[in-house]
């Protein structure tokens, strides 16, 4: 099974300011089979990146995923009011699907 | 486009089973290569992996639940399903339905008390 750390578990910054997320991977994930999703309370997740760096249907382009093998990275380029949730890695390449326990974005 | 929707009761009694069902509209669970998945997420915690089923109907489940977990599919109903059996209050939740990454049914609250 494949285990997936995020860091850090809070991110605390201003609206304008950039965020930089972190998922780690116990071993390396196939095919890039990586996913961020935002979580905002009382909502279901909502897929912003799939594949380590394809941007889904309809989300801005402030929000940009990267890496490969086994660390990948979130990043928002400057934070609107909106984007303040958490946010999940998630990897489906193996033989069972994983979830990192999340970061949570904060205001400042 | 497609659509997922959960469904069954919210309310489940402990060492009972909680069954619970996902309808899939805008196009046919069959067709294409697809991983259908439960995910279930407790109050104020993180998101948790129940298990998968694939368009063939093969299946993989999360190892810490795979002994009380059965994924399977109806596809003339264009449904899937989720039971786990000898709940307890532990498996209180909100529980997703997805077609991993995209898109995810809206989540249904069960409630494990006698």
């Amino acid at each position: 099974e494949i285990v997936l750390t995020q860091s850090p578990g809070t991110l605390s910054l201003s609206p304008g300011e950039r965020a930089t997320l972190s998922c780690r991977a116990s071993q390396s994930v196939s095919s890039s089979y990586l996913a961020w999703y935002q979580q905002k309370p009382g909502q279901a997740p909502r897929l912003l990146i799939y594949g380590a760096s394809s941007r889904a249907t309809g989300i801005p382009d402030r929000f940009s995923g990267s890496g490969s093998g086994t660390d990948f990275t979130l990043t928002i380029s400057r934070l609107e009011p909106e984007d303040f949730a958490v946010y999940y890695c998630q990897q489906y390449g193996s033989s069972g699907f994983t979830f990192g326990p999340g970061t949570k974005v904060d205001i400042k | 486009q497609v659509q997922l929707q959960e469904s069954g009761p919210g309310l489940v009694k402990p060492s009972q089973t909680l069954s619970l069902t996902c309808t899939v509209s805008g196009g046919s669970i069959s067709s294409g290569s697809y991983y259908w998945s439960w995910i279930r997420q407790p109050a104020g915690k993180g998101l948790e992996w129940i298990g998968r089923i694939y368009t063939s109907g093969s299946t993989n489940y999360n190892p810490s639940l795979k002994s009380r977990v059965t994924i399977s599919v109806d596809t003339s109903k264009n449904q899937f399903s989720l039971k786990l059996s000898s709940v307890t209050a532990a498996d209180t939740a909100v529980y997703y339905c997805a077609r991993v990454p995209t898109p995810w049914g809206q989540g249904t609250l069960v409630t494990v008390s006698s």
